[in-house]
């Protein structure tokens, strides 16, 4: 039974470069999020989607930052033009959807993108 | 002010000890608490969701006080196995999905 997935799993660019984030959320969760961690910041909630649709991206650094999720299977997180402090680990998870007043859905994590921009 | 605060850390206790750590909320709307865990460069794992009225799972007790805002974890009879990062987490109806900065906790032999 396969988790979430991310890939790649490592990204070493150098500033200015385009870099694109991916994941594939487990089948049937139809909630999906992006997070970012630092040390200094700890684990950030980027934006995330209900049913492929954007709900809250108020997290999102910038205008740098673009995620997408063009179906149920797969979403994006793209940054460009990438630079040193976007260096971080990358989570993308998903669950399904929390419904009622007692919501005890867990989120399941992919493995992370450990990216370094240099 | 952070939406969820945690106990700085880190946490070195001996094996076997007993340790426990705390986490606060800000946002009265939270309606759904979690602990996960997190190993070194590792993906956070659910722990143990926490309900109202507290919960056992094994060595680990997790309490909730909703009038002070407040959720505890206790660790019973420490393991070695246990070292690691723990994040507390708030969440209102799935709509806000806050992790708090993580305790770390190391467990020496």
């Amino acid at each position: 039974d396969a988790g979430v997935i991310q890939s790649p799993r490592h990204e070493v660019t150098e500033m200015g470069q385009e870099v694109t984030l991916r994941c594939k959320p487990i089948s049937g969760h139809n909630s999906l999020f992006w997070y970012r961690q630092t040390m200094m910041r700890g684990l950030e909630l980027l934006i995330y989607f209900n049913n492929n649709v954007p709900i809250d991206d108020s997290g999102m650094p910038e205008d740098r930052f673009s995620a997408k999720m063009p179906n149920a299977s797969f979403s994006t997180l793209k940054i460009q033009p990438s630079e040193p402090r976007d260096s971080a680990v990358y989570f993308c998870a998903s669950r399904p959807t929390a419904t009622g007043a007692s919501s005890y859905n867990e989120q399941f994590f992919g493995p992370g993108t450990r990216l370094t921009v240099l | 002010r952070k939406e969820v605060e945690q106990d700085p850390g880190p946490f070195n206790v001996p094996e076997g000890a007993t340790v426990a750590f705390n986490c606060t909320y800000s946002n009265s709307a939270s309606q759904s608490f979690f602990w996960y865990r997190q190993d070194c460069r590792k993906e956070p794992k659910l722990l143990m969701s926490v309900y109202s009225s507290g919960n056992e799972d094994g060595r680990f007790t997790a309490q909730l006080n909703r009038a002070s805002q407040y959720i505890s974890l206790l660790i019973r009879d420490s393991k070695l196995s246990d070292s690691a990062t723990y994040l507390c987490v708030a969440d209102n109806y799935g709509q806000n999905f806050v992790f708090g900065p993580g305790t770390r906790l190391s467990v020496l032999p």
